[in-house]
């Protein structure tokens, strides 16, 4: 079965810091994996997606399919990044995305 | 570009109640999916459309039911309300054949007594 596994619920970091933000994923084929992000009171959003191997906002992510793993990395923690964060994964050509619990990071100044 | 729009923003309804929900993606965008969201279940796939016809379908009971027409505008249909049913229900749309819910509304609050 798919899956996406966030380990953590919350992770707390001061400004300037860096980030991590974890996802590992259960999927024997090959995935198309995703970022999304939902800021308070607005809508959630696409941040990024592994295909395009692309940095937006100083957030990049790697796949790395030896270890099933798609985690969020941020070199120096912005207060504006905190937010709520989903990993999600689509298995073979479809529009089922499978998501993650999510992770609130939340950067304090 | 307006964005993906979803009526309406929020609902009370009893159980054993029916509810239509509506989404309207971006404009020229064909591909419409559902997603139910509640803080113990988190972000659950219900449907996803692409030009009238439903694509996938997540595991939800089939009093959940979606449709979409001609002009991508998609509606969900859920009959015999329970009260699990109160979420946050996302619409998402993305231009391409294979939908990757690029774009989110923002979501239509169900709340069932």
């Amino acid at each position: 079965a798919q899956r996406v596994t966030q380990p953590e619920k919350l992770l707390s970091v001061f400004k300037g810091a860096p980030v991590e933000l974890k996802c590992n994923y259960s999927y024997s084929g090959s995935p198309e994996l995703f970022w999304y992000v939902q800021y308070s009171r607005q809508r959630l959003q696409l941040l990024l997606r592994h295909i395009s191997r692309e940095s937006i906002k100083g957030f990049t992510a790697d796949l790395n399919k030896g270890e099933t793993s798609f985690h969020l990395k941020k070199p120096f923690a912005q207060e504006e990044d905190s937010a709520m964060y989903y990993c999600a994964l689509i298995a073979g050509n479809t529009g089922k995305l499978i998501f993650g619990q999510g992770t609130t990071l939340q950067v304090k100044p | 570009k307006a964005g993906v729009t979803q009526t309406p923003r929020y609902l009370i309804k009893t159980r054993g109640q029916q509810v239509t929900l509506s989404c309207s993606p971006i404009s020229g965008h064909r591909s419409v999916s559902w997603y139910q969201q509640t803080p113990g279940q988190g972000l659950q796939f219900l449907f996803e459309y692409f030009s009238e016809t439903q694509r996938n379908k997540g595991n939800f009971p089939g009093r959940f039911s979606g449709r979409q027409f001609s002009n991508s505008r998609s509606e969900m249909n859920v009959s015999t309300l329970e009260l699990g049913d109160s979420a946050l229900y996302l619409c998402a749309s993305s231009p391409g054949v294979a939908g990757r819910s690029e774009y989110f509304g923002p979501g239509t609050r169900l709340l069932v007594l």
